[in-house]
């Protein structure tokens, strides 16, 4: 079975921290994702990669870079941590960009920024 | 207008009882659409695609009307196991946009 792991459940930041997310997953999927999910609003996407070294942003990019420079590993980074950027974020895979594209979560990360 | 939009319930069900949820999406070039099941502080979980047919996986029936632009998934005979949130997705080009989320609940 499809294994993504983010390296850490709750995490604790202090505003203007620099915060790394990181993500792994084991069966040599093509993309990576990075979401946050507030409630009421959803899982919103940050920024995709569909291959190594390549990124794309999602639909709210602002204060966040990624870095995928091995296959397997997908990270998020908050340059300048902020309380707006108190949230979950999830991680997920998926194999290719086809119809039926079925995307593969991790557990997430509950970031608080104090 | 938000892409992608659900009733976030909750819905309070009985077991046995039959429940419908609908979530209408504004982008008609849409391709195709799911719906993920979300258990309490857990990840999203692919539950089924939607086609234009229809698709049936047990007691789960998941609608696509393309004219009213809106999904549907009916679920029968629910199941106390089926308490959860049930998110609706359509992908639009190389992105999934997510509602999010119609909250379920049911009881004994």
């Amino acid at each position: 079975d499809v294994k993504v792991t983010q390296s850490s459940r709750y995490l604790v930041k202090r505003t203007g921290e620099k915060v790394f997310l990181e993500c792994v997953q084991d069966m040599d999927h093509e993309n990576m994702f990075w979401y946050r999910q507030d409630p009421g609003l959803g899982l919103r996407l940050i920024y995709f990669s569909y291959d190594v070294k390549m990124k794309e942003k999602g639909d709210i990019p602002e204060g966040y870079s990624v870095s995928r420079e091995k296959k397997e590993r997908f990270s998020l980074i908050l340059e300048s941590a902020s309380t707006n950027q108190t949230s979950m974020y999830l991680c997920a895979s998926s194999r290719d960009s086809g119809y039926n594209e079925k995307l593969f979560f991790g557990s997430g990360t509950q970031l608080s920024v104090l | 207008r938000k892409e992608v939009e659900q009733d976030p319930g909750p819905f309070n069900v009985p077991e046995g009882a039959t429940v419908a949820f609908n979530c209408t999406y504004s982008n008609s070039a849409s391709q195709s659409f799911f719906w993920y099941r979300q258990d309490c502080r857990k990840e999203p979980k692919l539950l089924m695609s939607v086609y234009s047919s229809g698709n049936e996986d047990g007691r789960f029936t998941a609608q696509l009307n393309r004219a009213s632009q809106y999904i549907s998934l009916l679920i029968r005979d629910s199941k106390l196991s089926d308490s959860a949130t049930y998110l609706c997705v359509g992908r639009d080009g190389n992105k999934l946009v997510f509602g999010a989320g119609t909250i379920l609940r049911v009881k004994s």
